[in-house]
């Protein structure tokens, strides 16, 4: 059983604008979220997370949105860059559980001049 | 960038040797991981470690044994290696401290195939 999910599992934007890549959870107890990106052949990096008790981190380019009655978060990417074209992980953990994530499966993002 | 290693990059073997991954940080930091990534599954945990000879299982461990003797070095072994056990490895670590906790810094990753 998917706790998280990342249903799209790629995504095209231009250079420029807003990339917005969304992902879902099912696991209510889930009370930290995380933002990882991946280039081929390197291991995962982190970029941003967010802590239940808020509903909206951010860092320069980078924004997280959380919905926590949807049982929804976002990363919003303004503006998009060409290096920013990667595969992008949502992951989420939940207190007492020696910090064990549990990711999505991942959305490609492609970046276009 | 965190100070994290893993050995070797790449490996091939045969279905039914034994194989060891290495972990190695230099961050002396108390938790670390192993998970796998396979297409359409993202990373999925394999072991972890909370401390010097603590370890416990994760979502994949099945066929998969782990050690940490010193806080630097976190190893998984492969018993038996069969071929479904062909994937990318990668290490994490992560700090003890609250609010840093869940951030998890990844090592390179080891390609092994199994043939």
């Amino acid at each position: 059983d998917q706790q998280v999910k990342q249903n799209s599992p790629s995504l095209s934007v231009q250079e420029g604008r807003i990339s917005i890549l969304n992902c879902d959870y099912t696991n209510s107890m889930f009370d930290y979220f995380l933002w990882y990106k991946k280039y081929p052949a390197e291991g995962p990096t982190f970029l941003i997370s967010i802590s239940s008790i808020k509903d909206k981190n951010e860092d320069g380019r980078f924004t997280v949105f959380l919905n926590k009655s949807a049982k929804h978060l976002s990363l919003h990417i303004v503006p998009s860059q060409p290096g920013d074209s990667a595969v992008y992980f949502c992951a989420a953990s939940y207190t007492g559980t020696a910090s064990k994530l549990t990711f999505g499966t991942g959305t490609r993002l492609q970046v276009t001049l | 960038d965190a100070g994290i290693t893993q050995s070797p990059r790449h490996k091939v073997t045969e279905t039914g040797t034994p194989v060891t991954l290495r972990c190695h940080q230099t961050e002396n930091h108390r938790y670390m991981y192993w998970y796998r990534q396979d297409p359409g599954h993202g990373l999925r945990l394999i072991h972890y470690s909370y401390g010097v000879k603590d370890t416990d299982k994760g979502e994949v461990s099945d066929g998969y044994s782990v050690s940490r003797s010193k806080t630097e070095d976190f190893l998984l072994t492969l018993e038996s290696a069969t071929s479904s056990q062909t994937s990318v490895y990668f290490c994490a670590i992560s700090e003890s401290t609250s609010g840093k906790s869940y951030e998890q810094y990844f090592g390179p990753g080891t390609r092994l195939t199994v043939t």
